[in-house]
C-alpha cells in the first residue's frame, strides 16, 4: 500500500498566516491526490483533488501543489474556522490511503 | 440538498456481527459508486470499501476483506455494510461517502454522512 506521511504533525499559527503543510507519498503517484479538512466531531470534506483542483465551493485561500511523491497544501491567510485538521488521500494506488492528518493549531 | 445519514452502529462482543446502512437523498444514487471509510477514535482516515453503480464491482481493503460485505439497493437509495468476525481493531466510527464523479470509480469522496460509531467490546 502506498504510505503518505503528512508534516507537520501539529503546526501552530495566528489568523492572517500562511500555512503550508506538506504530505509525502511513499511512491509516485502523480498528481493524484487529494486534501480534505476535517473539523471536530464532522465528516471530512473535499477540499482539492487532482493535487490542484479545487472542489465546488472552497475558498480561494486554499490551494494545492505538487506531483509525483511530494504535496503542499496552502492557505494564504488563516481565518478561525481553518484552525482543525487535514488529511491528504491518494488515488495512484489501490487500495486508497490516507495521510495521518495535520492538526493546525491557533499560536 | 446531497445527504448521507448512517445508522446502524452500536456495542457487539468481539466475533459478533453487525449490519451499516446508509441513506441516500438529494441526488440520483444509482449514478454513483458507493464507499465506506472508517476513523478509530483520536485516529485517521481508512478506506474500508466500494460499491459500483449496480454493485456488480466490489472492492475491499485488506484489512476487512472476507469478514465485511457491500452491497446497496438503488431502489431505496441506501448502501449497506455487512461485517462479521469483529474485532477490537474495527471499533471506529464509520462514514459512509459518495465517489466523485457520476459512473466512475470514487478515486475521491465530495459528500459524506456524519458517521455511526461501532464498538467492539466484551
Amino acid at each position: 500500500d502506498i504510505v503518505l506521511t503528512q508534516s507537520p504533525a501539529t503546526v501552530s499559527l495566528s489568523p492572517g498566516d500562511r500555512a503550508s503543510l506538506s504530505c509525502r507519498a511513499s511512491q509516485s503517484v502523480s498528481t493524484h491526490l487529494a486534501w480534505y479538512q476535517q473539523k471536530p466531531g464532522q465528516a471530512p470534506r473535499l477540499l482539492i483533488y487532482d493535487a490542484s483542483k479545487r472542489a465546488a465551493g472552497i475558498a480561494a485561500r486554499f490551494s494545492g501543489s505538487g506531483s509525483g511523491t511530494d504535496f503542499t497544501l496552502t492557505i494564504s491567510s488563516l481565518e478561525s474556522e481553518d484552525f482543525v485538521i487535514y488529511y491528504c488521500q491518494q488515488r495512484g494506488k489501490w487500495p486508497l490511503t490516507f495521510g495521518g492528518g495535520t492538526k493546525v493549531e491557533l499560536k | 440538498q446531497v445527504l448521507l445519514v448512517e445508522s446502524g452502529g452500536g456495542l457487539v462482543k468481539p466475533g459478533g456481527s453487525l449490519r451499516l446502512s446508509c441513506e441516500a437523498s438529494g441526488f440520483t444514487f444509482s449514478n454513483y459508486y458507493m464507499g465506506w471509510i472508517r476513523q478509530a477514535p483520536g485516529k485517521g482516515l481508512e478506506y474500508i470499501s466500494y460499491s459500483s453503480t449496480t454493485n456488480e464491482y466490489t472492492n475491499y481493503a485488506g484489512s476487512v476483506k472476507g469478514r465485511f460485505t457491500i452491497s446497496r439497493d438503488n431502489a431505496k437509495k441506501s448502501l449497506f455494510l455487512h461485517m462479521s468476525g469483529l474485532t477490537a481493531e474495527d471499533t471506529a466510527v464509520y462514514y459512509c461517502a459518495r465517489g466523485f464523479e457520476e459512473y466512475q470509480l470514487p478515486f475521491y469522496f465530495d459528500t459524506w454522512g456524519q458517521g455511526t460509531l461501532v464498538t467492539v467490546s466484551s
